[in-house]
C-alpha cells in the first residue's frame, strides 16, 4: 500500500499569500494518477487538480500543481478568502489496485 | 449532468450492518467510461476510500475492509449500494458516493451521509 502523508498538517497564512502544500509518498506515484481536492466544512470534497498538474474544470489558475515520482505540491498564488480550506492529495495505484488519500492540510486563517 | 445522492439509516448499532444507497439521476451510471465509488471520512478526520464497482458488477476494495465490504450495483435503478458488516465504533464517519473519473480521481461527489454506530 502506497502511503501519502501531507504537510504541514495545518498552514496558517493571510489572504494574498502564496500557500505550498506537500503531498509525499511511500513510494513513487505515477503523475497521471496524482490529484488534489478542497473541501470546506460541511461539504463535500471538489476535485482540484488531476495528472498532478491539471486543473479540473472550472478552477482558477491560482491554484496550481507540480511534482513526480514521491514528491507532489499543491501552490495557491494568492490565497482568497474562499481558499481557506482541508486541501486533500490521493493517488491511484495499479498493482496493487488501490485508492489513497493523504491525511490533509488545513488553511486557516492567519 | 449527474448527481450522486447518498440514503440509509443514519444510526447503526454496534456488531451490525451498514447499508446505504447511493442514486443517481439527471444520467445514468452505466456509462463504460466510470466506476463508482464509496469514501468514507469519520469526523475530524481524513478521508479513506472503501471501494469501487464498475456497472457490470466488477468491484476492488480496500485491503484493510475488504472483509466487512460488499459494494453492489442495480442498474433499474441507477443505483449502487454499500454493506460494511460488524460494525463498531470506529466506523462512525460520513460516507460518500462518488464517480471514479478518468486518470482514477473522483470528479462526482454526492452531499454525504452521517452514519453515527451506537448502541
Amino acid at each position: 500500500e502506497i502511503v501519502l502523508t501531507q504537510s504541514p498538517g495545518t498552514l496558517s497564512l493571510s489572504p494574498g499569500e502564496r500557500a505550498t502544500l506537500s503531498c509525499r509518498a511511500s513510494q513513487s506515484v505515477n503523475s497521471k494518477y496524482l490529484a488534489w481536492y478542497q473541501q470546506k466544512p460541511g461539504q463535500a470534497p471538489r476535485l482540484l487538480i488531476y495528472g498532478a498538474s491539471s486543473r479540473a474544470t472550472g478552477i482558477p489558475d491560482r491554484f496550481s500543481g507540480s511534482g513526480s515520482g514521491t514528491d507532489f505540491t499543491l501552490s495557491i498564488r494568492r490565497l482568497e478568502p474562499e481558499d481557506f480550506a482541508v486541501y486533500h492529495c490521493q493517488q491511484y495505484g495499479t498493482s496493487p489496485r488501490e485508492l489513497t488519500f493523504g491525511g490533509g492540510t488545513k488553511v486557516e486563517i492567519k | 449532468h449527474l448527481q450522486l445522492h447518498e440514503s440509509g439509516p443514519g444510526l447503526v448499532k454496534p456488531s451490525e450492518t451498514l447499508s446505504l444507497t447511493c442514486t443517481g439521476s439527471g444520467d445514468s451510471i452505466t456509462s463504460s467510461s466510470y466506476y463508482w465509488a464509496w469514501i468514507r471520512q469519520p469526523p475530524g478526520k481524513g478521508l479513506e476510500w472503501i471501494g469501487s464497482i464498475y456497472y457490470s458488477g466488477s468491484t476492488y476494495y480496500n485491503p484493510s475492509l475488504r472483509r466487512r465490504v460488499t459494494i453492489s450495483v442495480d442498474t433499474s435503478k441507477n443505483q449502487f449500494s454499500l454493506k460494511l458488516k460488524s460494525v463498531t465504533a470506529a466506523d462512525t464517519a460520513m460516507f460518500y458516493c462518488a464517480r471514479v473519473g478518468f486518470e482514477a480521481v473522483f470528479d462526482i461527489w454526492g452531499q454525504g451521509a452521517l452514519v453515527t454506530v451506537t448502541s
